[in-house]
């Protein structure tokens, strides 16, 4: 168990409609990160969060927001879904020290039909 | 432009044998960080090793090991003395940056080991 806690773990849905994935990060862990796993992109960082405060952004659609709130859980927020974002969108966390090895939660398994 | 790259899609290894992994990176941040992750049919992803830059020695973590040559740009997993329970998606990943800020992680393909009872 990494610690990283994510729920749910499986989600179908349909075309057009919004979700949102929560994350619980590693007690102590300021940095959270998402990932999106998918059989065309393989896995890709979408965006990460400091303490409350976004420091990257990767590929991640306009459709796409997150944030991390005061008790340091993460939502990622899907709107507008379609056929292609399904996928397994990981939550990571880390201490933001040397090293920075980010601790990766089981997943949510997202299926847009 | 950062890159990992993992040229062999596939594996299969006798089991209690050894298997190498081969992971290939490409940066131009001297400071920088290699990891491998293990992810098994159940979809996690489990951390396995890690390797700094500036790391003088191999990174090893019980069965698993890195070969890490850095002149060569490649940061290799070698498992000994495998077991079923190996069998599973292995990914390596690279982070720029001494990690202190954060950092993203850009992963490889994958390799798919399969382990032979």
């Amino acid at each position: 168990d990494s610690g990283v806690t994510q729920t749910p773990k499986h989600l179908i849905t349909a075309t057009g409609q919004r979700v949102t994935l929560r994350c619980s990060p590693r007690s102590g862990d300021l940095s959270v990160y998402w990932y999106q796993q998918s059989l065309d992109q393989g896995l890709q960082f979408l965006i990460q969060y400091y303490n409350g405060e976004e420091r990257a952004k990767g590929n991640i659609l306009e459709r796409f927001s997150a944030q991390q709130f005061p008790d340091l859980h993460s939502e990622l927020n899907l709107s507008s879904l379609e056929l292609g974002d399904s996928a397994l969108y990981f939550c990571a966390s880390s201490v933001a020290r040397e090293g920075n090895i980010q601790y990766f939660g089981a997943g949510t398994r997202l299926s847009v039909l | 432009a950062q890159k990992i790259t993992q040229t062999q899609p596939g594996m299969f290894v006798q089991e209690k044998e050894a298997v190498t992994l081969d992971c290939t990176y490409d940066t131009s941040d001297p400071s920088y960080g290699l990891f491998w992750y293990k992810q098994p049919s159940s979809g996690e992803m489990i951390f396995l090793i890690y390797q700094g830059s500036y790391d003088q020695q191999n990174a090893t973590e019980g069965r698993y090991s890195l070969n890490f040559q850095k002149a060569r740009k490649s940061a290799n997993l070698v498992i000994s003395a495998s077991q079923l329970g190996d069998s599973a998606m292995y990914f390596c990943a690279m982070r720029e940056g001494r990690g202190n800020q954060g950092g993203k992680l850009i992963f490889g393909q994958g390799t798919e080991l399969s382990v032979k009872p």
